[in-house]
């Protein structure tokens, strides 16, 4: 356990369904972070919050919203997704310096049908 | 332009023998280097960090760090058949107020140990 906590760990929805990813972490972390891994791309940086702030959001289609209630807890909001948006997607946190080291959850696996 | 940069392999590595995997990336800013593992359907562990020119070890795995070459590299002696994973390598950068930047993943080095 790397004390990074996502719900469910798989999801199967609709083009017209909504559905929420949900992440909590356990450290003490005050930088939480989205990432999507789909098959032969790199992780990609969806979304950054630092002190339940966004500070980065990386051209990610409306169709994904983020939440961020407290330090602890960070959500994904998906609404009218793409078959293309499949993938898995994973949650993590820092302590939220340039040497925080991330912690990543154990990611939401996602098919959009 | 890529920022980060991977031999996607596979790599294959006898049993025992020292796995070398490499990593290079284009963002001159960069200050802090990871390597995470990935096994097959899991999510990424963290195995290192550097933030400084020179060597780091932590038992059998060994990062190694030249800014000036932008070049990142992560050794692991002994090689065990439970090291075959995918091996990522990730930089960040920092941001005003301290904040964090996100990681910037390569696409990862595919590790076979061979019994």
């Amino acid at each position: 356990e790397t004390g990074v906590t996502q719900t469910p760990r798989h999801l199967v929805m609709g083009m017209t369904n909504k559905k929420s990813l949900k992440c909590e972490q356990h450290l003490g972390h005050n930088a939480m972070y989205w990432y999507k891994q789909s098959a032969k791309k790199p992780l990609e940086l969806m979304f950054v919050y630092n002190f339940k702030e966004q500070t980065e959001n990386n051209s990610v289609p409306s169709r994904f919203s983020p939440e961020c209630p407290n330090s602890s807890h960070l959500f994904l909001h998906l609404h009218t997704l793409q078959p293309e948006d499949s993938a898995l997607y994973l949650c993590a946190s820092s302590q939220g310096s340039p040497w925080g080291e991330a912690f990543f959850g154990q990611g939401t696996r996602l098919t959009v049908v | 332009q890529k920022e980060v940069e991977q031999n996607s392999g596979p790599l294959s590595v006898p049993e025992g023998a020292i796995a070398s995997l490499n990593c290079t990336y284009s963002d001159r800013v960069s200050q802090s280097f990871f390597w995470y593992r990935q096994y097959s359907g899991k999510s990424p562990e963290l195995i290192m960090s550097i933030y400084s020119n020179g060597d780091k070890e932590d038992g059998r795995f060994t990062a190694q760090l030249n800014k000036a070459s932008q070049y990142v590299s992560l050794l692991i002696r002994d090689s065990q058949p439970s090291d075959s994973a995918t091996y990522l390598c990730a930089v960040s950068k920092a941001v005003a107020g301290g904040g964090a930047d996100g990681l910037t993943f390569g696409k990862g080095t595919h590790l076979i140990i061979q019994p």
